[in-house]
């Protein structure tokens, strides 16, 4: 079985500053690692993937994540924030290979931009 | 391209009562998600289905709960009788194939009173 930490449940930040949303994954085997975000009253849209190679992913909205396998992490980036960025991130995972079948969410974490 | 489409996108309905749910996935899919999230619990996988067999129904909370591909593009998740702790938003996703990014739809807002 696998699992996601996402340490924080909040993260205000003001406009045009840097944010990184941290997320954590355990898992016994293999996995593939994706950041989804969700506005207001909106279903979830994918952010970005790792499924294999580089491990600097660059996804839209100008987001970007690190997969570190020694510390078993996935952190989202963006060096610049914009109001509009304001919503809901997850972090997830699923195996590469066997296993339950799905993704494993962490419990989100809520950018807030401030002006 | 049409995405992931779901309707209802809310309902609120008496405890007792019957719900249905409707998912119709993005056309070439063949892997179908249905997913609750609560404050609680966050987002939780309630049945996954590929090419129309469902797979793993491990996280369905309760006989009360079922979930039905009738076609390669359609889904429906059935809660018979409803309680009030069953309010969540239920999304469904679609993918091509079960590790391949999973496209949501905007789910549907469930309030059992």
């Amino acid at each position: 079985a696998q699992s996601v930490t996402q340490l924080d449940s909040q993260v205000p930040v003001f406009e045009e500053a840097p944010v990184e949303l941290r997320c954590n994954y355990s898992s016994s085997v293999s996995v593939y690692l994706f950041w989804y975000v969700q506005y207001p009253n909106q279903g979830l849209q994918l952010l970005l993937k790792y499924l294999s190679g580089s491990t600097l992913v660059k996804g839209i909205n100008g987001f970007e994540a690190e997969f570190n396998k020694s510390q078993t992490s996935f952190h989202l980036r963006k060096p610049s924030v914009h109001i509009s960025d304001t919503a809901e991130y997850f972090c997830a995972v699923i195996q590469r290979q066997g296993g339950a079948d799905g993704l494993t969410f962490g419990k989100g974490t809520h950018l807030i931009i401030q002006p | 391209d049409a995405g992931v489409i779901q309707s209802p996108r809310h309902e609120v309905t008496e405890m007792g009562q019957e719900v249905t749910l409707r998912c119709k996935l993005i056309s070439g899919h063949n892997s179908l998600f249905w997913y609750r999230q609560t404050m609680m619990r966050g987002l939780e996988l309630l049945i996954y289905f590929n090419n129309n067999v469902p797979i793993d129904d491990s996280g369905m909370p309760e006989d009360r709960f079922s979930a039905k591909m009738p076609n390669a593009s359609f889904s429906t998740l059935k809660i018979q009788p409803s309680e009030p702790r069953d309010s969540a938003v239920y999304f469904c996703a679609s993918s091509f194939g079960r590790n391949q990014p999973q496209h949501f739809g905007d789910g549907t807002r469930l309030s059992i009173l």
